[in-house]
């Protein structure tokens, strides 16, 4: 089936800095990728739709300038989270569409202190 | 009025029973329907996808769509304590291209499958 891998799967920073989180599609070609966080004890929540060789689009109050996007390949998006804070504390996920059905990766676990 | 709506749960059913997960949707132009199980701390795994109304089965696992009501089901039969998860409805409105990735999930509900 479908896989979907992140990297890395967890990661702590201090506030301020930056953090790139990786998303791959291991056995197909994904023009298309989405970026969902999900915060403790909620739900999965749309933040970006990731479009190979072209602009990331942004859902209604993500900051894009703070999410930055890039879906460089056919196989890879990244999203950096940039002068994170602990209000991005929160566990972030990519998915990619095969035969119309979302397939999620496994996720990375953000901690800013 | 969510988007979305589960059955506010926690759910605890023994193992064996039938374990019956509802989801409503206000969208009424929603084409696709999910359900995805997620255990603790990992991401989402998709169970059963849905697009016409009626029943869909896979195995223990019976999804029900009725769209004049807006209203989903997943039903699991013969529970066991694996199945014990949060379960999270998700709807698009599928209407092409990229949006058939832009999911609005349900706050999920919590089911227990005690032995």
């Amino acid at each position: 089936g479908a896989v979907v891998s992140q990297h890395p799967s967890w990661v702590i920073c201090k506030s301020g800095t930056s953090v790139k989180i990786e998303c791959r599609s291991l056995d197909f070609q994904a023009t298309t990728m989405f970026w969902y966080r999900q915060f403790p004890k909620q739900s999965l929540m749309l933040m970006a739709t990731s479009n190979e060789g072209s602009k990331a689009t942004y859902e209604q109050g993500v900051e894009k300038d703070k999410f930055l996007i890039n879906h460089a390949s056919l196989t890879l998006s990244t999203l950096t989270v940039t002068s994170a804070h602990p209000e991005d504390s929160s566990f972030y996920i990519c998915s990619a569409t095969v035969s119309h059905e979302q397939y999620f990766g496994p996720g990375t676990r953000l901690t800013v202190t | 009025q969510k988007e979305v709506e589960q059955n506010s749960g926690p759910l605890s059913v023994p193992e064996g029973a039938i374990a019956s997960l509802n989801c409503t949707y206000s969208d009424r132009g929603s084409q696709s329907f999910f359900w995805y199980r997620q255990y603790s701390g990992k991401s989402p795994e998709l169970i059963m996808s849905i697009y016409s109304n009626g029943d869909k089965e896979d195995g223990r696992f019976t999804a029900q769509l009725n769209k004049a009501s807006q209203y989903v089901s997943l039903l699991i039969r013969d529970s066991q304590p694996s199945d014990s998860a949060t379960y999270l409805c998700a709807v698009n409105r599928g209407a092409g291209g990229t949006s058939y990735g832009k999911l609005t999930f349900g706050q999920g509900t919590i089911l227990t499958v005690h032995p």
